[in-house]
């Protein structure tokens, strides 16, 4: 079946440090995937996208290639401040219509 | 521009109650979605409308019922709450469900409702 798994949080970093965010999925055909943020008390907002292979997301400094070799989108950010302080959700999407599919959420602390 | 929005914020239920949450959107979307989140489980979809007029079954859809009402709203009824429908509801919408290879329309959400059932 179609999922995605993340690395467990809680994540805790001090600012300015480098993060990383492990996603890997399982899919048949060829998925386009997304991390999603979600700000403590508000819903979710797409982060950055990934439809084909070998392509970078990015926005707000964040960055994931999708890796379908190692079937991967990793979250990465050089340089985190505290207002990244937030869940973040990976998910792919499959052509059955809109229906996304999550991983489990990663929560990011950052500390001043 | 409001986006998606969700009545109510909070609510709790005892066992054996009903209620309906509603959800509007006010950006001219045509498909609709519920999601509860629990943790460590991330979002799991309860319900879809792809259109107005439309519905059909997500991931997890026993002990819910939805209504697409119109185009704007789309709501999500439990007819008798049990306590392991205790969660966060979130609503989304999309301009439209997508087909084909590499089409994916922006699921936009809205700010949940925390609901507890005792």
């Amino acid at each position: 079946g179609n999922s995605v798994t993340q690395m467990e949080g809680p994540v805790t970093l001090s600012e300015e440090a480098f993060l990383t965010i492990n996603c890997t999925y399982t899919a048949t055909g060829y998925p386009s995937l997304f991390w999603y943020v979600q700000y403590p008390g508000e819903g979710l907002q797409l982060l950055l996208k990934a439809t084909k292979a070998d392509d970078k997301g990015s926005n707000k400094g964040f960055e994931a290639t999708y890796r379908k070799e190692t079937t991967s989108f990793h979250l990465e950010k050089g340089s985190v401040q505290v207002s990244d302080s937030a869940v973040y959700f990976c998910a792919l999407h499959i052509n059955q219509g809109g229906k996304l599919i999550f991983g489990q959420g990663t929560e990011l602390s950052v500390k001043p | 521009n409001a986006g998606v929005t969700q009545t109510p914020k909070f609510q709790v239920l005892k066992t054996g109650q009903s209620m309906t949450l509603q959800c509007a959107q006010d950006m001219n979307h045509n498909s609709m979605y519920w999601y509860r989140q629990d943790p460590g489980m991330g979002l799991r979809l309860i319900y879809y409308s792809a259109s107005e007029g439309t519905t059909d079954k997500g991931e997890v859809p026993n002990g819910y019922n939805v209504s697409r009402l119109n185009k704007r709203e789309f709501s999500l009824r439990l007819e008798s709450a049990a306590p392991s429908q205790t969660s966060v509801y979130f609503c989304a919408s999309s301009e439209g469900v997508n087909q084909g290879y590499g089409s994916y329309n922006e699921q936009f959400f809205g700010p949940g409702t925390r609901l507890t059932v005792l």
